[in-house]
């Protein structure tokens, strides 16, 4: 049971719009602490894609947004492509466990 | 360019302490700000965070492991190392360390590509 919860699954069709939860606590977002966003393609490493809750590593595309809002964080895909298929991981702080938390993780489907 | 390589055993047993090495390069553990955190993937499932070490030899530890995990640096060789007592095959996973940079940061910007330890007998 991850800290911070995040729906398994998404699916849109290409070019579509599709937005990844990510619900936490007065412990942890609800906190204030920043929430971070990681895309992982199969077979390899955890990619930063946001941090800070809405900022974009440089290369990302501007397809790619975060926000945040009280104790849940949301990343957003515009013109979803069939390169973003992937595992999508948000990560953040908790105060009350004194250390990093990741959350469930959502895999994106592109139909 | 910062690149972050995880090195160590790839079969341990059940009861063993298991030692993880990450060989940077790129920057420096005694810089202000910098920390190195290592990072835990059984296969199929979520990502899991173990342990952190700041430049300032700050320590931090998941709860739920703080007793099995011990992390150092030495900062003339560009490692730090995880060492993780009494293994189980539960703990079969991919473990990655990983870059931060910034005070207060908690991002983690850098990723080695990850070594798979399997726990059996």
């Amino acid at each position: 049971q991850s800290v911070l919860t995040q729906p398994p699954s998404v699916s849109g069709a290409p070019g579509q719009r599709v937005t990844i939860s990510c619900t936490g606590s007065s412990s942890n977002i609800g906190a204030g602490y920043d929430v971070h966003w990681y895309q992982q393609l199969p077979g390899t490493a955890p990619k930063l894609l946001i941090y800070g809750n809405n900022n974009r590593l440089s290369g990302v595309p501007d397809r790619f947004s975060g926000s945040k809002s009280g104790t849940s964080a949301s990343l957003g895909i515009t013109g979803l492509q069939a390169e973003d298929e992937a595992d999508y991981y948000c990560q953040s702080f908790d105060n009350s466990l004194n250390g990093l938390v990741f959350g469930g993780g959502t895999k994106v489907t592109v139909l | 360019q910062i690149t972050l390589k995880e090195s160590g055993p790839t079969l341990v047993k059940p009861t063993q302490t298991l030692t993880l090495t990450c060989t940077f390069s790129g920057f420096s553990l005694s810089t202000s700000g910098v920390a190195v955190g290592w990072i835990r993937q059984p296969p199929g499932k979520a990502l899991e965070w173990l342990a952190l070490i700041y430049w300032n030899d700050d320590k931090r530890y998941s709860p739920s492991l703080r007793s099995r995990l011990t992390i150092t640096k030495d900062t003339s060789k560009n490692q730090v190392v995880l060492t993780m007592t009494n293994m189980d095959p539960v703990d079969t996973a991919t473990y990655y360390c990983a870059h931060i940079v910034g005070l207060g940061a908690t991002d983690f910007d850098y990723w080695g590509q990850g070594t798979l330890v399997i726990v059996s007998s």
